[in-house]
């Protein structure tokens, strides 16, 4: 049982879709992450929040647009996917920023892009 | 730029055999995990250690920070234990990952 939750578990949707995926933390942590993890990779960071603030972004295409309204939130709004963008997307949480801290992570969202 | 390299990238043993997993990067790093990652994707931290030993249970991280080399270490390997098991060290504020080993036990 981790205290990172991320809802939905499965989507499917279609290139001209909009979609969201969100990503919750009970741990009280003042750092959050999105991951994307597609088959035969490591995991790639896309983005970082450090107390609600956007902290780093690994030159993430546009269609790809992160949202973190208060600590314990994050949202990862999705618009005008190619298929090449399905993939598992995690989200994590950590104390902080930086290598002292151990990161938590969600079951993740596995999306489908068709 | 911090490169992790894990080997072996596939793994399959018996149960209750002894299981090596291998993890070398190449800069400086303060510390370095090890998670594993179950079929349903979910990752849960095992270890995060620095120097020396660790252990949890049936699993053992070892890390020596002047070969920029690290191991984790199954004992009494067991079915369950099949995951992938990932390697990440810091680089800039942020980790960065190996592929991940992928284990498999049979009974």
């Amino acid at each position: 049982e981790t205290g990172v939750t991320q809802t939905p578990r499965h989507l499917v949707m279609g290139m001209t879709n909009k979609k969201s995926l969100k990503c919750e933390q009970h741990l009280g942590h003042n750092a959050m992450y999105w991951y994307k993890q597609s088959a035969k990779k490591p995991l790639e960071l896309m983005f970082v929040y450090s107390l609600e603030e956007r902290v780093e972004n690994n030159s993430v295409p546009s269609r790809f647009s992160p949202e973190c309204p208060n600590s314990s939130h994050l949202f990862l709004h999705l618009h005008t996917l190619q298929p090449e963008d399905s993939a598992l997307y995690l989200c994590a949480s950590s104390p902080g920023t930086g290598a002292p801290y151990e990161q938590y992570f969600g079951p993740g969202t596995r999306l489908t892009v068709t | 730029k911090n490169e992790v390299e894990q080997s072996p990238q596939n793994l399959t043993a018996q149960e209750g055999e002894f299981i090596t997993i291998n993890c070398s990067y190449s800069v400086g790093i303060s510390a370095l995990h090890w998670l594993q990652q179950h079929p349903g994707g979910g990752i849960v931290s095992l270890f995060m250690l620095s120097s020396g030993k660790k252990k949890h249970g049936r699993l053992i991280a070892t890390i020596n920070i002047q070969e920029k080399h690290s191991s984790l270490h199954i004992t009494a390997s067991h079915p369950r234990d099949s995951a992938v098991y990932i390697c990440a060290v810091p680089s800039q504020g942020n980790l960065i990952f190996g592929k991940g080993t992928k284990l498999s036990v049979k009974p």
